[in-house]
C-alpha cells in the first residue's frame, strides 16, 4: 500500500474523445507525476508537477495535459484520443528534493485505459 | 534510444533456480532504482542504490550498483513463484524518471 490513489481503474472511450484521470497523492508528497505504460512495456514519463506547475516533461504532445491541485492532487487530461492511446496510465508521488527520498516515487494502482 | 537498457526482456525458469537480471546504461547516475509490478498493478519500490560498488540484499534478493554507476544488477536465490512479475530498473535525470523496459520473469512451480 503506497497511499497513492487513482481512479477510474478502467474506462473505455472512443476516438477522438477527451478523457480525464485522477489520482492523490501520499500524504506528505508535494510532488507528482504521470507514466503511460503500454502493454509489456516499462512506464514512461508523461509530465511531472510540483507546486501546480508543471515542471518536467517527457516526449508528449501537448494534447496530454494535467493539473495539480493545492492538496497535492493531480489530473491528467487526454484530448482527442487515438487508438495508440490504450495503455495503464500511473500516478507516483514523492517529496521534493534531490536526496535519496526525492528520488524514490510510489506509484498508485493506475487506470486502465481502452480507446476503440 | 533508451536511456536504460535491461536484460533478458523474458525469463522462464523452474522454482529453486538462480537467476541475474540487468540494467545497463552509457551514462551515469545518482541512483537507481528497482521495482517489480504484477500483472493489473502499480510498481512497487524493491530498493535504491547510490553509491557506485554497493550491495543490498532484500531476503533471497541482492542488488548491485556498478563501481561506475552505470549499471546494476538483481540476483534471486532460489526463485520462487511468488517472484513472478515484471522487474523494472529506473533512474532520475533532474526532473524526469526514466525506466528500463523491463524484464518479465515467470517462475514455474
Amino acid at each position: 500500500e503506497t497511499g497513492v490513489t487513482q481512479s477510474p481503474t478502467h474506462l473505455i472511450k472512443t476516438r477522438g474523445q477527451q478523457v480525464t484521470l485522477r489520482c492523490s497523492s501520499q500524504s506528505g508528497h508535494n510532488t507528482v507525476s504521470w507514466y503511460q505504460q503500454a502493454l509489456g512495456q516499462g512506464p514512461q514519463f508523461i509530465f511531472q508537477y510540483y507546486r501546480e506547475e508543471e515542471n518536467g516533461r517527457g516526449n508528449f504532445p501537448p494534447r496530454f495535459s494535467g493539473l495539480q491541485f493545492p492538496n497535492y492532487s493531480s489530473e491528467l487530461n487526454v484530448n482527442a484520443l487515438e487508438l495508440d492511446d490504450s495503455a495503464l496510465y500511473l500516478c507516483a508521488s514523492r517529496p521534493s528534493g534531490t536526496g535519496v527520498s526525492g528520488n524514490t516515487i510510489y506509484f498508485g494502482e493506475g487506470s486502465w485505459l481502452t480507446v476503440v | 534510444t533508451q536511456l536504460l537498457e535491461q536484460s533478458p526482456q523474458f525469463l522462464s525458469i523452474q522454482e529453486g533456480e538462480n537467476l541475474t537480471v540487468y540494467c545497463n546504461s552509457s551514462s551515469v547516475f545518482s541512483s537507481l532504482q528497482w521495482y517489480r509490478q504484477e500483472p493489473g498493478e502499480g510498481p512497487v519500490l524493491l530498493v535504491t542504490v547510490v553509491t557506485g560498488g554497493e550491495v543490498k540484499k532484500l531476503k533471497r534478493l541482492t542488488f548491485q550498483f556498478g563501481d561506475a554507476r552505470k549499471d546494476s544488477s538483481l540476483h534471486i536465490t532460489a526463485a520462487q513463484p511468488g517472484d513472478t512479475g515484471l522487474y523494472l530498473c529506473a533512474t532520475r535525470d533532474f526532473n524526469k524518471f526514466y525506466f528500463g523496459s523491463g524484464t518479465k520473469l515467470n517462475v514455474k512451480p
